[in-house]
């Protein structure tokens, strides 16, 4: 089976602090994705990457970055927290061939205070 | 653009009665389809997925769906609710082969009374 593995279930920070979401998968997938998700707004993409040092902008990428220095690691960066990024963060991977599902962690329940 | 609709946000059923979740797509092509269940405060886990042939596909936990094209459907069925299939449900689909970004309907929650 496919592992996503998100480091932190929870997580509690300050405004203004940089912020990093952490996500692990072990079955050598090429695309990786960052998607938050709110009450009444359904599942978000911020970025996703197809390949080790490529990125691509989702839908609401302001206010983050991402890295991808290894094909299994693929970190979100909040560059300066804001109290409107509190959100549930979730982690995906797939094969990069036509229509694979994606494979998600177990969210990251972020606080910004 | 691509979408895809859940009509029904609440979705409240006894234990052991039948269930049906709805999903519409607006993509022309035949596109690639798929269930989701979010458990509170887990991620989401594959159900079952649509790629072509077979209209009726089988998944894990007793679920099944159908593809009908001339409704733009994808619905969610199961013939007996248990009390642990109480979650929330999201139907996705890729505008295209090539598309890497998935749609997401804004998911249905569904409610098991004992």
């Amino acid at each position: 089976d496919v592992k996503v593995t998100q480091s932190s279930r929870y997580l509690v920070k300050r405004t203004g602090e940089k912020v990093f979401l952490e996500c692990v998968q072990d079955m050598d997938h090429e695309n990786m994705f960052w998607y938050r998700q709110d009450p009444g707004l359904g599942l978000r993409l911020i970025y996703f990457s197809y390949d080790v040092k490529m990125k691509e902008k989702g839908d609401i990428p302001e206010g983050y970055s991402v890295s991808r220095e290894k094909k299994e690691r693929f970190s979100l960066i909040l560059e300066s927290a804001s109290t409107n990024q509190t959100s549930m963060y979730l982690c995906a991977s797939s094969l990069d061939r036509g229509g694979q599902p994606q494979h998600f962690g177990d969210g990251t329940r972020l606080s910004i205070l | 653009a691509q979408s895809v609709t859940q009509p029904d946000i609440h979705i409240t059923v006894s234990e052991g009665a039948s269930l049906e979740l709805r999903c519409n797509y607006s993509y022309g092509a035949t596109p690639y389809l798929f269930w989701y269940v979010q458990s509170p405060g887990q991620g989401l886990q594959l159900l079952l997925k649509y790629f072509s042939g077979d209209t009726l596909v089988q998944g894990i936990k007793g679920f099944e769906a159908e593809f009908k094209r001339s409704q733009s459907s994808f619905n969610l069925r199961k013939p007996s609710v248990h009390w642990s299939d109480a979650a929330e449900y999201f139907c996705a689909s890729y505008s295209g082969a090539g598309s890497y970004q998935l749609t997401f309907g804004k998911g249905t929650k569904l409610s098991v009374i004992p």
